[in-house]
């Protein structure tokens, strides 16, 4: 089964600094990776997924991830954030099989201050 | 525009009580999904419906059923709910079995007293 791990469950920021946040996951032979945000009382949208291509995936928002087979890591970076990006961001990953089923890593809250 | 209702934001109910927590979504899809959200434990998946009247169980099923007699309906069903089911509760619908995206509720946050 697959296994997702986001290595900060906190991560602090000043307004207009850069951000990244971590996501590893367990090896398989082909995975599709995706990051979803969690706005202060809303379910989850999704912010990009990796399928296949490009390892440097855009999304929306001016987010960006990238997909590191080697080091099986799938990267949040936002070169400057805002306040209104405030919101707990959650890894998944689906490996295609199985119904394609997603399996979430724990979150990552971000807090942005002023 | 894609849309994924829960029939409450919050609930409170009381210890061995049966809790139905409904979804609908417009979109067609033909397939829905429950999850439970906890602290540090992200999303996990409680039980799917490929199809209606169709069910599949997740990765923690136990405590919980589910019906789908309408395509765009979901329900979950806590038979006789537990203080160790008080959690946030998610509901989402895929358009089909080989997407990738998910479209999300906006939850119920369900506290058992």
């Amino acid at each position: 089964a697959q296994s997702v791990t986001q290595l900060d469950s906190q991560v602090p920021v000043f307004e207009e600094a850069p951000v990244e946040l971590r996501c590893n996951y367990s090896s398989s032979v082909s995975v599709y990776l995706f990051w979803y945000v969690q706005y202060p009382n809303q379910g989850l949208q999704l912010l990009l997924k990796y399928l296949s291509g490009s390892t440097l995936v855009k999304g929306i928002n001016g987010f960006e991830a990238e997909f590191n087979k080697s080091q099986t890591s799938f990267h949040l970076r936002k070169p400057s954030v805002h306040i209104s990006d405030t919101a707990e961001y959650f890894c998944a990953v689906s490996d295609g099989n199985a119904g394609n089923m997603l399996t979430f890593g724990g979150g990552t809250r971000l807090m942005v201050k002023p | 525009d894609v849309k994924v209702t829960q029939s409450s934001r919050y609930l409170v109910k009381r210890t061995g009580e049966k809790v139905f927590l409904e979804c609908v979504q417009d979109m067609d899809h033909e397939n829905m999904f429950w999850y439970r959200q906890d602290p540090g434990l992200g999303l996990r998946l409680i039980y799917f419906s490929y199809d209606v009247k169709m069910k599949e169980k997740g990765d923690i099923p136990e405590g919980y059923s589910v019906s789908r007699e309408k395509k765009e309906r979901f329900s979950l069903i806590l038979e006789s709910a537990s203080t160790n089911q008080t959690s946030m509760y998610l509901c989402a619908s895929r358009e089909r079995q080989y997407s990738y995206e998910q479209y999300f509720g906006p939850g119920t946050r369900l506290t058992v007293t």
